[in-house]
């Protein structure tokens, strides 16, 4: 089975860094993904790693670690419009290499 | 990439009848998925559409209630039969294309 565990709030100032953890147990893994979802929205694709390491693109960074179950995102120079859920999920590579969310981590960014 | 829509985006139902929820994507994908979001909650996986064979349904859900269509490599349908109030959600679409998976704009279901 998945298991996948984030925060389910975090407040950030503007102009500032944030970074939302990701821990998650898994059976098989084929890659890891980060969506943005703001309010009465669908989820938009942020970034995807299946290699340890780190992925910049732009103000957003993902990072993975494979041995620990980890990730995590980094947001800079927040802005307000960064104020949305932040959704972790972990791809399979098994029974038809299905996507599993963890429950999102809803962060506020304030001026 | 891949770019999905999604029919109805929204509808508000009675009790005991059936929708259909059509998923178009622009290309050819190899994997499709049906996810659930009820309100302030994260995404539920429904189902895998497998093309050309039944699909491939999660712990909690069950072909009689969400049958689903994949005719091809470019669309599924959905439908929630004999619905409940309990199934007032958001229903997303959702393909892989290499290795990205992207949502559609999702069908905000309201049953009464």
């Amino acid at each position: 089975g998945q298991n996948i565990d984030q925060p389910t709030e975090m407040t950030a100032t503007e102009g500032a860094i944030v970074q939302i953890n990701c821990t998650y147990q898994t059976s098989g893994f084929n890659g890891l993904f980060w969506y943005q979802q703001h309010a009465g929205e669908a989820p938009t694709f942020l970034s995807y790693n299946v290699l340890d390491g780190l992925e910049e693109k732009g103000r957003f960074s993902s990072f993975l670690s494979r041995s620990k179950g980890y990730s995590y995102l980094l947001l800079k120079e927040l802005q307000m419009k960064d104020s949305a859920s932040y959704l972790c999920a972990v791809r399979g590579n098994t029974g038809g290499f299905k996507t599993i969310f963890g429950a999102g981590t809803r962060l506020f960014v304030k001026a | 990439s891949a770019v999905i829509s999604q029919k109805p985006s929204r509808d508000i139902c009675q009790r005991g009848t059936s929708l259909t929820i059509q998923c178009q994507v622009d290309s050819q994908v190899t994997m499709m998925f049906w996810y659930r979001q009820q309100p302030g909650q994260s995404l539920t996986l429904i189902a895998t559409a497998n093309q050309g064979s039944e699909a491939t349904y999660e712990s909690g859900f069950v072909i009689d209630k969400f049958p689903i269509s994949r005719p091809n490599l470019t669309f599924s349908t959905l439908t929630v039969s004999n619905m409940s109030p309990e199934d007032s959600s958001i229903y997303l679409c959702s393909a892989t294309s290499g290795d990205t998976q992207y949502f559609g704009p999702g069908t905000r279901l309201t049953v009464l």
